[in-house]
């Protein structure tokens, strides 16, 4: 139990369809994170959610769409997705304060394969 | 340049040997210096991590070094284990970003029996 839940684990999904990703964190944080892994870049920061107002997005194309709810709920809704956008996504969690060094605490993600 | 640069890319190393990974970043205004360790199937776990104020922060069998003056910093493993076996991430970030984590391309470790 890490402390930052994500579903599905696995995802399988046509470049038509519309599926969403979850992530729920215990820990009483107020930043909450998207991360794509690849073995193009292996860690890549998506979207940045501070006290559910998003503070950062990573040049990111449409198709990707966030949403944070409350700050222990965030999603990643997907649409027309591409074969290359097939990765590990990581979602995580941490107390955001103005200087640096807040242990930001993973999940353990989830595998998405566009087909 | 918010760039960190790690090498190597992956890691042989005999049980009971060093482990050593080193990482590069330009941006002198970095001032936190976290490893993050990942198993195959897990997310990212933070493993130890370092300001540069201190040149050396040892934890059990981690430790890393930290070079102010050459923008450089690295992790030692000793007496590695088959149990270190995972992909080791170095990360910076600044005190005006936050927790903005930059992270380096990461290093797989292999510690052979």
């Amino acid at each position: 139990e890490t402390g930052v839940t994500q579903t599905p684990r696995h995802l399988v999904m046509g470049m038509t369809n519309k599926k969403s990703l979850k992530c729920e964190q215990h820990l009483g944080h107020n930043a909450m994170y998207w991360y794509k892994q690849s073995a193009k870049k292996p860690l890549e920061l998506m979207f940045v959610y501070n006290f559910k107002e998003q503070t950062e997005n990573n040049s990111v194309p449409s198709r990707f769409s966030p949403e944070c709810p409350n700050s222990s709920h965030l999603f990643l809704h997907l649409h027309t997705l591409q074969p290359e956008d097939s990765a590990l996504y990581l979602c995580a969690s941490s107390q955001r304060g103005a200087s640096s060094g807040n242990t930001i605490y993973f999940g353990e993600g989830s595998w998405l394969t566009v087909v | 340049q918010q760039q960190v640069k790690q090498s190597p890319q992956s890691l042989i190393v005999q049980k009971g040997g060093i482990s050593i990974i080193n990482c590069a970043y330009e941006n002198t205004a970095f001032d936190y210096f976290p490893w993050y360790q990942q198993f195959p199937g897990k997310g990212p776990a933070l493993l130890i991590a370092i300001r540069p104020d201190v040149s050396e922060k040892k934890e059990g069998r981690f430790t890393i070094s930290f070079n102010k003056s050459a923008k450089q910093f690295s992790l030692h493993i000793m007496d590695s284990q088959p149990g270190d076996s995972a992909t080791y991430f170095c990360a910076a970030s600044m005190n005006n970003a936050g927790n903005m984590l930059t992270f380096g391309g990461g290093t797989r470790l292999m510690v052979k029996p």
